[in-house]
């Protein structure tokens, strides 16, 4: 069965410092892999995704992330935090790499203070 | 970029009532919407994939008769919570994706904050 794991409920980071959330996923076949953010009672936005190619994505806002397939992981990635950057952060995979279901992590709060 | 537009944004009503909530793709047609459930502090729960002039697929647990999805055309699909309850208060979230979209993301409405007295 697909899983998503974020290890972490919460992040903190001091802005202008580089940040990191973590991503690790479990899944038969290829990954596709997702980032989204949500702010305050709003719905999810996109942020980047990888489905083949290098694996270094880069996405809105500054993100990117990195695939690793060997450690099967997706982590989250800037390399200098803002203030405006303190929200949820959900990773994502898709089953079976099709149109099909989203399986989400349980979210990481970032919060990067001034 | 692609807009997916979810009305009301929050609605108060009381128990018992139906509530009625829309998720609208404004610039691409959309085979495909899901509607998700968000508990505080959780992550989302799917509840059903909405399919374009079919019935929609509901999750394990998510009663069909209690939550009802209509995905009547390509750009629009509504979820109905029925005869609603203190425990059916949430952030409800809906998602689509392109026609022939595979591999491209879902996007997301904005989520209906339903609050049930």
């Amino acid at each position: 069965a697909q899983s998503v794991a974020q290890p972490e409920d919460q992040v903190n980071v001091a802005e202008g410092n580089p940040l990191t959330v973590k991503c690790t996923y479990s899944v038969s076949g290829n990954p596709y892999l997702f980032w989204y953010v949500q702010y305050p009672n709003r719905g999810l936005q996109f942020l980047l995704k990888y489905i083949t190619g290098d694996n270094l994505v880069k996405g809105s806002y500054g993100f990117e992330a990195e695939f690793n397939k060997s450690q099967t992981s997706f982590h989250l990635k800037k390399p200098s935090a803002l203030v405006s950057d303190s929200a949820l952060y959900f990773c994502a995979v898709r089953e079976g790499g099709s149109q099909g279901n989203l399986i989400f992590g349980k979210g990481t709060k970032l919060s990067v203070k001034p | 970029g692609a807009v997916v537009s979810q009305h009301p944004s929050r609605v108060i009503c009381k128990s018992g009532t139906s509530v009625k909530i829309e998720c609208r793709s404004l610039d691409f047609q959309a085979t495909t919407m899901f509607w998700y459930r968000q508990f505080p502090k959780q992550s989302l729960m799917l509840m059903a994939t909405s399919n374009e002039g079919s019935k929609a697929t509901y999750e394990q647990g998510v009663e069909k008769d209690k939550f009802l999805i209509n995905h009547a055309s390509l750009t629009l699909s509504t979820l109905t919570v029925t005869s609603a309850h203190p425990e059916d208060s949430s952030f409800y979230i809906c998602s689509a994706t392109f026609v022939g979209g595979g591999n491209q993301p879902q996007h997301f409405g904005d989520g209906t904050r339903l609050s049930i007295l």
